[in-house]
């Protein structure tokens, strides 16, 4: 149990489908973040939340679009993906976005577009 | 850009051996080191971490070693098992725009254990 959990962990899903990737932290944590992970490629860091406010967005294409209802939930909606969006995407917590402390990961949503 | 990066895509040991992977790190503004752990099909896994006031810390068969001279930051695991076996990631951290410390993640050093 890592205290953040991811879902689904798998999702195939056809360029014009709209689905959403959710995750939920029980950490008492106050900031939330996305990363894109690929293959042969280091972490990609999308987004960054804290206390429900984005405070990064690292030059990520519209078609994805995070939604942060409270600090323990955090979503990824998608829209229109491209072929080459398919990777591992990894939602992690930290206590605030102020320290530098670890960070603490989810296992996941392996995506698969078609 | 600066980057992370590391100098060995794969290392294969014995069980019993002790493992040394390196890091290479370029952004001298860096006060904070991390390593994590990936196992096949999950998340990584925060293992050790170091901050730049820092060149040593210890933990369970775990070694960090931080030489700020030449910006390389190792990992080292004593008595290796066949458990150990994983992908490792060395991360620094900096100040981001936002006001977030956010890390940077090498490519990963895939760590092999050969019982």
């Amino acid at each position: 149990e890592t205290g953040v959990t991811q879902t689904p962990r798998h999702l195939v899903m056809g360029m014009t489908n709209k689905k959403s990737l959710k995750c939920e932290q029980h950490l008492g944590h106050n900031a939330m973040y996305w990363y894109k992970q690929s293959a042969k490629k280091p972490l990609e860091l999308m987004f960054v939340y804290n206390f429900k406010e984005q405070t990064e967005n690292n030059s990520v294409p519209s078609r994805f679009s995070p939604e942060c209802p409270n600090s323990s939930h955090l979503f990824l909606h998608l829209h229109t993906l491209q072929p080459e969006d398919s990777a591992l995407y990894l939602c992690a917590s930290s206590p605030r976005r102020h320290s530098n402390q670890p960070q603490h990961f989810g296992d996941g949503t392996r995506l698969s577009i078609l | 850009g600066e980057s992370v990066g590391l100098h060995l895509p794969t290392l294969s040991v014995q069980e019993g051996d002790n493992s040394i992977i390196n890091c290479a790190y370029s952004n001298s503004a860096s006060d904070y080191f991390i390593w994590y752990k990936q196992e096949s099909g999950k998340g990584p896994q925060f293992i050790i971490d170091i901050r730049s006031n820092m060149d040593k810390r210890q933990g369970q068969r775990v070694t960090v070693l931080l030489n700020k001279t030449v910006k390389h930051l190792s990992l080292q695991i004593a008595a290796t098992q066949p458990g150990d076996s994983a992908v490792y990631f060395c991360a620094e951290t900096s100040l981001a725009s936002g006001g977030s410390y956010i890390p940077t993640f090498g490519r990963g050093t895939s760590l092999i254990v050969h019982p």
